[in-house]
C-alpha cells in the first residue's frame, strides 16, 4: 500500500522567491515518485519523475526534486518563482512496475505575488 | 491531437440518472485507468484496465459504478442511479510503462 502526505495545502511565495513544495510519501515497496501540475480547469501535466535512476531529478520550467529515502520525502523546488508557476501541484506514488495506481496527495496550491 | 480525449466535458445529469462517461486513451496505450477528483482534493483512483480487461478495480466505490473497455482502446465509466455525491471531476490515464497522461477530465454534477 502506498501514501502521499503534502505538507501546506496553500504556499504563498514572491516572483523571484525560492519554491519548495513538500511531499512525503509511504510505500510497502520500492516506490516511483511524481510530480504533477494542474492549471485551472485543465488536466494534469506531469512535471517530473524519480523511477529509480538518479536521486536528483529535473523537470520542466525548471523545476526539480530529490528522493530522499532516510527522509520518505520528494520535495519539489524551483529557485526563482514565475507568475506563470501559480496552479495546483500533486504528489504522486506508485509501486515499481510497468503498470499500477497512482496514489495522491492532496495537493498544494501555490500563489505567486509581485 | 496525440493526446488522452475525454467526453462530454461537461455533463449534468439529476438524482437517480445514468450517464456515461467516454475516454480515448493515446494510441497504443494498452493501460488505461479512471480517477475522480472532488473539489479540493486529489485524484482518487478508481479502476485499472490492462487491455480489454480490468485488471484493479478496488477503486470503484460500489455497484453503481462500471467500467468497459471492449476492444481495448476507448473507455466508458457508467454510473447508474447517480447521488449528488457522485459529483467531481472524472479524469481518465492512459500509460505505456509507468508514466500516466491525463485526460481534460469531465465534470459531472447531480443536480
Amino acid at each position: 500500500a502506498q501514501s502521499v502526505t503534502q505538507l501546506g495545502s496553500h504556499v504563498s511565495v514572491s516572483e523571484g522567491a525560492l519554491v519548495l513544495l513538500r511531499c512525503n510519501y509511504s510505500s510497502s515497496v520500492p516506490p516511483y515518485l511524481f510530480w504533477y501540475v494542474q492549471y485551472p480547469n485543465q488536466g494534469l501535466q506531469l512535471l517530473l519523475k524519480y523511477t529509480s535512476a538518479a536521486t536528483l531529478v529535473k523537470g520542466i520550467n525548471g523545476f526539480e526534486a530529490e528522493f530522499k529515502k532516510s527522509e520518505t520525502s520528494f520535495h519539489l523546488t524551483k529557485p526563482s518563482a514565475h507568475m506563470r508557476d501559480a496552479a495546483e501541484y500533486f504528489c504522486a506514488v506508485t509501486g515499481a512496475g510497468t503498470a499500477s495506481k497512482l496514489t495522491f496527495g492532496t495537493g498544494t496550491r501555490l500563489q505567486v505575488t509581485l | 491531437g496525440a493526446g488522452v480525449s475525454q467526453t462530454p466535458s461537461n455533463k449534468v445529469t439529476e438524482k437517480g440518472k445514468y450517464v456515461e462517461l467516454r475516454c480515448d486513451p493515446i494510441s497504443g496505450h494498452t493501460a488505461l485507468y479512471w480517477y475522480r477528483q472532488s473539489l479540493g482534493q486529489g485524484p482518487e483512483f478508481l479502476i485499472y484496465f490492462q487491455g480489454t480487461g480490468a485488471a484493479d478495480d478496488s477503486g470503484l466505490p460500489n455497484d453503481r459504478f462500471f467500467a468497459v473497455r471492449p476492444e481495448g482502446s476507448v473507455s466508458t465509466l457508467k454510473i447508474q442511479r447517480t447521488e449528488r455525491g457522485d459529483s467531481a471531476v472524472y479524469l481518465c490515464a492512459s500509460s505505456f510503462g509507468h508514466e500516466q497522461f491525463f485526460g481534460p477530465g469531465t465534470r459531472l454534477t447531480v443536480l
